[in-house]
């Protein structure tokens, strides 16, 4: 059983859609990620928040759009997505930003039609 | 070149080798080195800290060479479970530097 939970497990989505990703986490901690994960590459992160504030973008494009209300939830709101967005999304927390271990959720798999 | 480069293998090896990964890493100033595991289709999760003195886990030793900006990960006895990508990762220059991710080996253990 995973500390961070991770809706909807699979998504399919055309590419005029409007989606959401939901992340929550129940280990109290402070920081919260996004990372891309695509066959055979490495993982990309994509966005950082901490306690609740967006502290890095990692250059991504405006078609993604991270949104964190409070510090145990972190959205990724999806719009006018390409096919080679199609990836593993994976949202991770760890306690504070530079600590040592991040913890995973089990991530959304995205394919784009 | 690459931030954090691995061998993506697939190693295959039998129940009972000792298999050995490598890393390397291209910011010398990098500060915290770690390993993951990734099981298919699952998410990642922390197998081990790499000290530069290296540090042992059971069947599990990482070694790290900060002059070569080198990371190794040694697996004594392998067992069918040990089947995973194994990630070499690395912390950037600063203690809120963000984790940098390889692109993972991935193991296979054969009866």
């Amino acid at each position: 059983e995973t500390g961070v939970t991770q809706t909807p497990r699979h998504l399919v989505m055309g590419m005029t859609n409007k989606k959401s990703l939901k992340c929550e986490q129940h280990l109290g901690h402070n920081a919260m990620y996004w990372y891309k994960q695509s066959a055979k590459k490495p993982l990309e992160l994509m966005f950082v928040y901490s306690l609740e504030e967006r502290v890095e973008n990692n250059s991504v494009p405006s078609r993604f759009s991270p949104e964190c209300p409070n510090s145990s939830h972190l959205f990724l709101h999806l719009h006018t997505l390409q096919p080679e967005d199609s990836a593993l999304y994976l949202c991770a927390s760890s306690q504070e930003r530079g600590a040592t271990e991040a913890f995973f959720g089990q991530g959304t798999r995205l394919t784009v039609v | 070149r690459k931030e954090v480069e691995q061998d993506p293998g697939p190693f295959n090896v039998p129940e009972g080798a000792t298999v050995a990964f490598n890393c390397t890493y291209s910011n010398s100033a990098s500060q915290s080195f770690f390993w993951y595991r990734q099981d298919c289709r699952k998410e990642p999760k922390l197998l081990m800290s790499v000290y530069s003195s290296g540090n042992e886990d059971g069947r599990f030793t990482a070694q790290l060479n900060r002059a070569s900006q080198y990371i190794s990960l040694l697996i004594r006895d392998s067992k069918l479970s040990d089947s995973a990508t194994y990630l070499c990762v690395v912390r950037g220059s600063s203690n809120t530097g963000k984790l940098i991710f390889g692109q993972g080996t991935t193991l296979q253990v054969k009866p």
